[in-house]
C-alpha cells in the first residue's frame, strides 16, 4: 500500500462549479499537508499548506485535514479555466524534512 | 528573482549509458531536492542535499546519484540506464528552514531507449 493515494481520475468540471479533491494516507506520522498545483510543462507549485487537523481557506481555495480519518482534501470554489492543472497532495511527519509523499495528482479540466 | 533552473530540458539516451542533471536553485536557498515523476508512480523523492551533505535519501538505487556544490548548485547522475528510468526529474529548492514550500523546476525529461 502506497503512503499516500490519491484517485488519479481525471475530472472535468464547468466554469463556475466546485471542484472537490482528496488523499488518504496511512503513515499516522504525517502533520503537514499539502496541495501542489502543476500546469503541463511545468514544476508543482505550492497551492496550500496546513499543519494538523483543521480547514484552511485562500481566497477560492479551502484544504481541510482530518488527521482521525487520514483524509485531507481541496475545494475549489467558483472554478475557472485558468484552475485546469494537476493538482497533487504530498506531506511529510518532520519539521525540516523535505522528503515529501506525493499523491499521483489529478488532473482537472475546467470547461468555459 | 529568478526561479530554479533546470538543464537540459529535454534529453535521449540509450540504455547502460549514464546521464547528468544540473540544477540551479533560487539564489540563497541552500536545500536541493530531487524528483522522479512518472505516471504509473507519480513524484518519488529521490534525495535532498543541504549545504553540500546529502541530508535524506529515498529507496532509489544505488545507479542514482548527486552532489551539491558550495554555490548550492547540484547534479544528480544516473548510471547504467534501464528503460524504466524514463521520466520527468524535478528538483526543488528551499531555504533549508521548513516553510512547507519546495520550489520546482520545470525538470529534465529523459528518455531511455
Amino acid at each position: 500500500q502506497k503512503e499516500v493515494e490519491q484517485d488519479p481520475g481525471p475530472l472535468s468540471v464547468p466554469e463556475g462549479a466546485i471542484v472537490s479533491l482528496n488523499c488518504t494516507y496511512s503513515n499516522s506520522a504525517f502533520q503537514y499537508f499539502m496541495w501542489y498545483r502543476q500546469y503541463s510543462r511545468k514544476g508543482p507549485e505550492l497551492l496550500m499548506y496546513t499543519y494538523s487537523s483543521g480547514n484552511k481557506e485562500d481566497g477560492r481555495f479551502t484544504a481541510q485535514v482530518d488527521k482521525s480519518s487520514k483524509y485531507i482534501s481541496l475545494f475549489i470554489r467558483d472554478s475557472q479555466p485558468s484552475d485546469s492543472a494537476t493538482y497533487l497532495c504530498a506531506m511529510s511527519a518532520k519539521k525540516g524534512n523535505n522528503r515529501l509523499a506525493f499523491g499521483k495528482g489529478n488532473q482537472v479540466v475546467v470547461i468555459p | 528573482k529568478a526561479g530554479v533552473t533546470q538543464t537540459p530540458r529535454y534529453l535521449i539516451k540509450t540504455r547502460g549509458q549514464q546521464v547528468t542533471l544540473s540544477c540551479s536553485p533560487i539564489s540563497g536557498h541552500r536545500s536541493v531536492s530531487w524528483y522522479q515523476q512518472t505516471p504509473g508512480q507519480g513524484l518519488q523523492f529521490l534525495f535532498e542535499y543541504f549545504s553540500e551533505t546529502q541530508r535524506n535519501k529515498g529507496n532509489f538505487p544505488g545507479r542514482f546519484s548527486g552532489r551539491q556544490f558550495s554555490n548550492s548548485r547540484s547534479e544528480m547522475n544516473v548510471s547504467t540506464l534501464e528503460l524504466g528510468d524514463s521520466a520527468l526529474y524535478l528538483c526543488a529548492s528551499s531555504s533549508g528552514g521548513y516553510t512547507g514550500e519546495l520550489f520546482f523546476g520545470e525538470g529534465s525529461r529523459l528518455t531511455v531507449l
